[in-house]
C-alpha cells in the first residue's frame, strides 16, 4: 500500500545529531499518528494529530518533537537521542480521530542510534 | 487498563494447513478489535476489524476472525495457509469509541513451510 509514504526508510545517526523523519499521506485523511515499534514490545503510540492539531502526546520525551504543517504531512524531529531510541518508527493516518476508522500505516523508518 | 495478549510468539505451519492465531483482550465495554499483518520491511496492513454485529468477521486474503465475548477472544483463522502468509500478525483493541489509542499485542510470527 503506497497511501502513506515515509522517508527515509533507514537512518543511522549519532546521539548528538539532529535529523527529521517525514511522513506523507495521499489518502485525504485528516488524522496522523506516530508509533514506535521496538523488538519484543507492542507498538507504542507516540503522537496524534487531528486537522493539524496535536491531540495526544503519550508521555514522549522532549528529544522527539513532532510537527504537522498540514493534514497530509507529518514530521518527527529528532535530537540528542539515546541508544534505546533505536527502533522502527511508523506513521499512520485515518480519516479523522474518534471515527472508528482503521489506521493506514506507512512502511516505517528504521532508526539506529550509534 | 486495556490490554491485548497474543500467547503465541512464533507459529510454524505447513503450506495448505489451517491456521488459528490467538488473541485475548481485557476491556470493560464492547471492544473495537483489529488484526493487522506486517511483512518484513513493511508497515502494518489491516486484515479485518470488528466493531459490532456479526461476531464472525471476514477479512482480506482469506482470513476471518471470531469475536467471543465470553472468552474475551478475537482469534484469527485461515482454512489453508499460503507461503505468502508468512509474516507477523498483530491483534489490537481500540479504546472505546475513540480509536486514536490502539492497544497492540506483541505479535505472532508465522512461518510457513512448503
Amino acid at each position: 500500500e503506497t497511501g502513506v509514504t515515509q522517508t527515509p526508510r533507514h537512518l543511522v545517526m549519532g546521539m548528538t545529531n539532529k535529523k527529521s523523519l517525514k511522513c506523507e499521506q495521499h489518502l485525504g485523511h485528516n488524522a496522523m499518528y506516530w508509533y514506535k515499534q521496538s523488538a519484543k514490545k507492542p507498538l507504542e503510540l507516540m503522537f496524534v494529530y487531528n486537522f493539524k492539531e496535536q491531540t495526544e502526546n503519550n508521555s514522549v520525551p522532549s528529544r522527539f518533537s513532532p510537527e504537522c504543517p498540514n493534514s497530509s504531512h507529518l514530521f518527527l524531529h529528532l535530537h540528542t537521542l539515546q541508544p534505546e531510541d533505536s527502533a522502527l518508527y511508523l506513521c499512520a493516518s485515518s480519516p479523522r480521530t474518534g471515527d472508528n476508522q482503521p489506521q493506514h500505516f506507512g512502511d516505517g523508518t528504521r532508526l539506529s542510534i550509534l | 487498563a486495556q490490554s491485548v495478549t497474543q500467547p503465541d510468539i512464533h507459529i510454524t505451519v505447513s503450506e495448505g494447513a489451517s491456521l488459528e492465531l490467538r488473541c485475548n483482550y481485557s476491556y470493560g465495554a464492547t471492544p473495537y478489535l483489529f488484526w493487522y499483518v506486517q511483512s518484513p520491511g513493511q508497515g502494518l496492513q489491516l486484515l479485518l476489524k470488528y466493531f459490532s454485529g456479526d461476531t464472525l468477521v471476514q477479512g482480506i486474503k482469506g482470513f476471518e476472525a471470531e469475536f467471543k465475548r465470553s472468552q474475551s477472544s478475537f482469534n484469527l483463522r485461515k482454512p489453508s495457509v499460503h507461503w505468502s502468509d508468512a509474516a507477523e500478525y498483530f491483534c489490537a483493541v481500540g479504546e472505546g469509541r475513540n480509536t486514536d489509542k490502539l492497544i497492540f499485542g506483541t505479535g505472532t510470527r508465522l512461518q510457513v513451510f512448503p
